[in-house]
């Protein structure tokens, strides 16, 4: 089976511009959470879909928005990029949601490392 | 704010000793705990998951958790240098949609 699969790898913008993340869970999985890893601040969580519903955010500000599409993919998209947004930022997917059972754990992709200069 | 306690080390152990992580957090009404590897470079792969007290083994890994004392622990027996990674301790808010919180991990080298 297919893990999750994150796209693109990398990515470079620059400040002010805007940038759109891709997220393709585990076949069956229907829930798609997004983090943020920082060296300083570690791993933070934006926000978790289910069945193309917001079912959970973090402390992000609405400049970090996202979305779920019917087969369960997902996007992220961050406008306005500040330095500060330079991280990687992870995909996880689980079956039923987003770490709250330990019957459906988060299996997270290689994620897409962003850097804006 | 829910927070999630780790040693961010370096925690160095000789090959073959024990490697003991570990993990406090603050809500009480937390129910599931994880333990993560984050390879250097890599995305974090679930090593353990426990939600009751006591211990949980899992060949050479064994979770212990603690809720009176909010504290959880990963143990790893016969330590070899393929286990050097950062490990990362998650923990599920209360609630039956918990959201994981996660630590800022602890980098653990283990030397031949």
């Amino acid at each position: 089976k297919a893990g999750v699969t994150q796209t693109p790898r990398y990515l470079i913008k620059t400040r002010g511009q805007q940038v759109t993340l891709s997220c393709s869970p585990i076949s069956g999985h229907r829930s798609v959470s997004w983090y943020q890893q920082t060296p300083g601040q570690g791993l933070q969580f934006l926000f978790e879909y289910f069945s193309e519903t917001q079912r959970n955010k973090g402390n992000f500000p609405g400049r970090f928005s996202g979305r779920q599409f019917s087969n369960s993919r997902s996007e992220m998209n961050v406008s306005t990029l500040e330095l500060g947004d330079s991280a990687l930022y992870l995909c996880a997917s689980s079956l039923e949601g987003q770490g709250g059972s330990y019957n459906s754990p988060l299996h997270f992709g290689n994620g897409t490392r962003l850097t804006v200069t | 704010q829910k927070e999630v306690e780790q040693n961010s080390g370096p925690l160095s152990v000789p090959e073959g000793a024990i490697a003991s992580l570990n993990c406090t957090y603050s809500d009480r009404g937390s129910q599931s705990f994880f333990w993560y590897r984050q390879y250097s470079g890599k995305s974090p792969e679930l090593i353990m998951f426990i939600y009751s007290n006591g211990d949980k083994e899992d060949g050479r890994f064994t979770a212990q958790l603690n809720k009176a004392s909010q504290y959880v622990s990963l143990l790893i027996r016969d330590s070899q240098p393929s286990d050097s990674a950062t490990y990362l301790c998650a923990v599920e808010q209360g609630g039956s949609q918990g959201n994981l919180i996660f630590g800022k991990g602890t980098k653990l080298s283990v030397k031949p």
